[in-house]
């Protein structure tokens, strides 16, 4: 059984605060690692697909990186402001196998 | 585009009593479709997914089942609801299995 651990479980932050939080997958049989954004009272909305080793995305303030042989990959929240309120999941995936989702890291970022 | 569908949109259903939860994707041919649940404190959990018309996939054994009659129809059924049911429950679909997902908005279900 695939396991995708998260961490923080939830964080608190101030508005213009940097944060970072943890995504875990097993190092083997990679494929891809995903981030997903959901926002309360919203579906799931993808942020990135990460597939290679040292693989950095970004897309605007949000930015994440992807270490496969030790199995981890981080997301970072540059000055943070409240509307990166959401739960931030991450989904791992082995070959043409269905996504196995995380149980996310719920941000709150206050004003 | 494509435009992913739900419905309906929240549920109070006692226990013991059926259930029929409805998705369906416009804009796209044969996607691959899945079926998520939330449960309270709990990550996202899939239940089933469809690589093409007829055929279901489970991943957690549990009195719920899924049927797919269209290609892009996927349905979320129960003969007897348990109060283990309740939860947000969310449709998805993708180009390929393995592939990013989109998320429909997805159906709330108290059981009482």
């Amino acid at each position: 059984i695939l396991n995708v651990e998260q961490s923080p479980q939830s964080l608190h932050v101030q508005e213009g605060d940097s944060t970072n939080f943890t995504c875990s997958f097993p190092s083997s049989n990679f494929y891809a690692l995903h981030w997903y954004r959901w926002e309360t009272a919203k579906s799931p909305e993808a942020l990135f697909v990460m597939t290679l080793n040292g693989d950095e995305k970004k897309k605007g303030r949000i930015s994440a990186t992807l270490n496969t042989k030790e199995g981890y990959s981080y997301l970072y929240i540059k000055g943070s402001q409240p509307e990166d309120s959401a739960t931030y999941l991450c989904a791992f995936r082995t070959g043409n196998t269905p996504l196995v989702f995380g149980k996310g890291t719920r941000l709150s970022v206050i004003a | 585009s494509q435009t992913i569908h739900q419905w309906p949109a929240t549920l109070v259903q006692p226990v013991g009593s059926p259930l029929s939860l409805e998705c369906t994707v416009e804009g796209t041919s044969n996607p691959n479709l899945y079926w998520y649940r939330q449960a309270a404190g709990r990550g996202l959990q899939l239940l089933f997914y469809s690589v093409g018309i007829g055929q279901i996939s489970s991943e957690v054994p549990q009195n719920l089942s899924a049927s797919r009659p269209q290609d892009r129809q996927f349905i979320l059924s129960s003969k007897k609801l348990l109060l283990s049911d309740s939860g947000f429950y969310l449709c998805a679909w993708s180009k390929i299995l393995a592939s990013e997902q989109y998320f429909g908005p997805g159906t709330r279900l108290t059981v009482t």
